[in-house]
């Protein structure tokens, strides 16, 4: 199975600030998606992004981008000009191109914004 | 709103009693599944369901039984529930085909067995 690892549980961030979320994953294939979920306190799971591995292009939505290398199987996420709403866990997953059915998440990081 | 509804929100039971967790969802998605979400691992998946009629297990199924009941219903029942199942529950639905679609996901259940 495949194995996304977040090394950071916790972050925080000043109010209008910018974070980068780390997130790396371990596979052998070529062809999947990546995904970055945010969970707020009412525990509802939102999609922020999400990246197809065959585009080299990164990314974006809004104040949220990622950093995708593929090579080193990295995927961060940049929350710019950071805003209290976007206190919140955040998880990245994994999508396998092939074999797609089941999403593979990290442990998540926790994400503090201080006013 | 169109999405995924999931009952009950919240529920506590006894060790040894019976429930199921409602799923429904109103997209016309193919796909959907269960999860379990314990502090520190992340969600982890229990059953799944790629269509209508089919049902697989996921990475942990023990204790749990699914039923695709038609495209917009899939229920987790739980026979005898132990303190281990204790977790936030969320079912999930995607659109299946080419492409990068991302799960739909319910507002979860938390399950409190005593």
């Amino acid at each position: 199975a495949q194995t996304v690892t977040q090394s950071q549980p916790e972050m925080s961030v000043q109010e209008a600030e910018t974070v980068t979320l780390s997130c790396t994953y371990d596979t052998s294939e070529s062809d999947y998606y990546l995904f970055w979920y945010k969970q707020p306190p009412s525990r509802q799971m939102i999609l922020v992004i999400r990246q197809e591995a065959y585009k080299q292009q990164n990314a974006t939505e809004n104040r949220f981008s990622v950093n995708f290398q593929k090579a080193a199987k990295s995927f961060s996420l940049k929350i710019s000009d950071s805003q209290l709403g976007d206190a919140a866990m955040y998880f990245c997953a994994y999508r396998s191109a092939n074999t797609g059915n089941q999403f593979y998440f990290g442990t998540g990081t926790s994400l503090t914004v201080i006013p | 709103n169109a999405g995924v509804t999931q009952t009950p929100k919240f529920q506590v039971l006894k060790t040894g009693q019976s429930m199921t967790l409602q799923c429904a969802q109103d997209m016309n998605h193919n796909s959907m599944y269960w999860y379990r979400q314990d502090p520190g691992m992340g969600l982890r998946l229990i059953y799944y369901s790629a269509s209508e009629g089919t049902t697989d297990k996921g990475e942990v199924p023990n204790g749990y039984n699914v039923s695709r009941l038609n495209k917009r219903e899939f229920s987790l029942r739980l026979e005898s529930a132990a303190p281990s199942q204790t977790s936030v529950y969320f079912c999930a639905s995607r659109h299946t085909g080419t492409g990068s679609y991302g799960y739909t996901f319910g507002s979860g259940t938390r399950l409190t067995v005593v």
